[in-house]
């Protein structure tokens, strides 16, 4: 398996402008988490899905954040307006809800909006 | 609500000798607990996990944890630390499955030759 992956790997852009992001977890997998990563905040859990459905969204940020998981291989985080303070490592992960499972991550999106 | 801390935000040392990472968590369950490191651009691995058993865990590349219950820590070890160890260590706290992690603020381990 390709493990988690994310796309794009590096995103510059324009204060005002809209940023998607994008995810594809591993095949099997039933939940997936999304996590930005700053210097400040460290590791932060923004949203997490079970079965394609959000369970838990109260770290998203503000209503400038969306996440959906249309199926069971992709999901999306977008990001509107974008600003300089949403700059940051954004990591997907996913797991398999089963006993002892632990998630595994993407190799992560290192976003600049300037 | 459940919470990590890493309390060691930098730690040197020298190549070949012993490491000893800091974990210290709150949770009122059992938790699961986790290390993970991350390389320099890289995203998180797994390093090892307890969830319940024998409280000296082993894990890849010769790294081993113990958990702790009356201390709520799950340090991390390693009898000697190579130059590749060189990378961010985050340990992190998990209730049943199919919840969230919690991470800990992590610890920048940097190895002298």
């Amino acid at each position: 398996d390709a493990g988690v992956i994310q796309s794009p790997r590096h995103e510059v852009t324009e204060m005002g402008q809209e940023v998607t992001l994008r995810c594809k977890p591993i095949s099997g997998h039933n939940s997936l988490f999304w996590y930005r990563q700053t210097m400040m905040r460290g590791l932060e859990l923004l949203i997490y899905f079970n079965n394609n459905v959000p369970i838990d969204d109260s770290g998203m940020p503000e209503d400038r954040f969306s996440a959906k998981m249309p199926n069971a291989s992709f999901s999306t985080l977008k990001i509107q307006p974008s600003e300089p303070r949403d700059s940051a490592v954004y990591f997907c992960a996913s797991r398999w809800t089963g006993t002892n499972t632990e998630a595994f991550f993407g190799q992560g999106t290192r976003l600049t909006v300037v | 609500a459940q919470s990590v801390t890493q309390p060691d935000i930098h730690i040197t040392v020298s190549e070949g000798a012993s490491l000893e990472l800091r974990c210290n968590y709150s949770y009122g369950a059992t938790p699961y607990l986790f290390w993970y490191v991350q390389s320099p651009g890289q995203g998180l691995q797994l390093l090892l996990k307890y969830f319940s058993g024998d409280t000296l865990v082993q894990g890849i590349k010769g790294f081993e944890a113990e958990f702790k219950r009356s201390q709520s820590s799950f340090n991390l070890r390693k009898p000697s630390v190579h130059w590749s160890d060189a990378a961010e260590y985050f340990c992190a706290v998990g209730a049943d499955a199919g919840n969230m992690l919690t991470f800990g603020g992590g610890t920048r381990l940097m190895v002298k030759p």
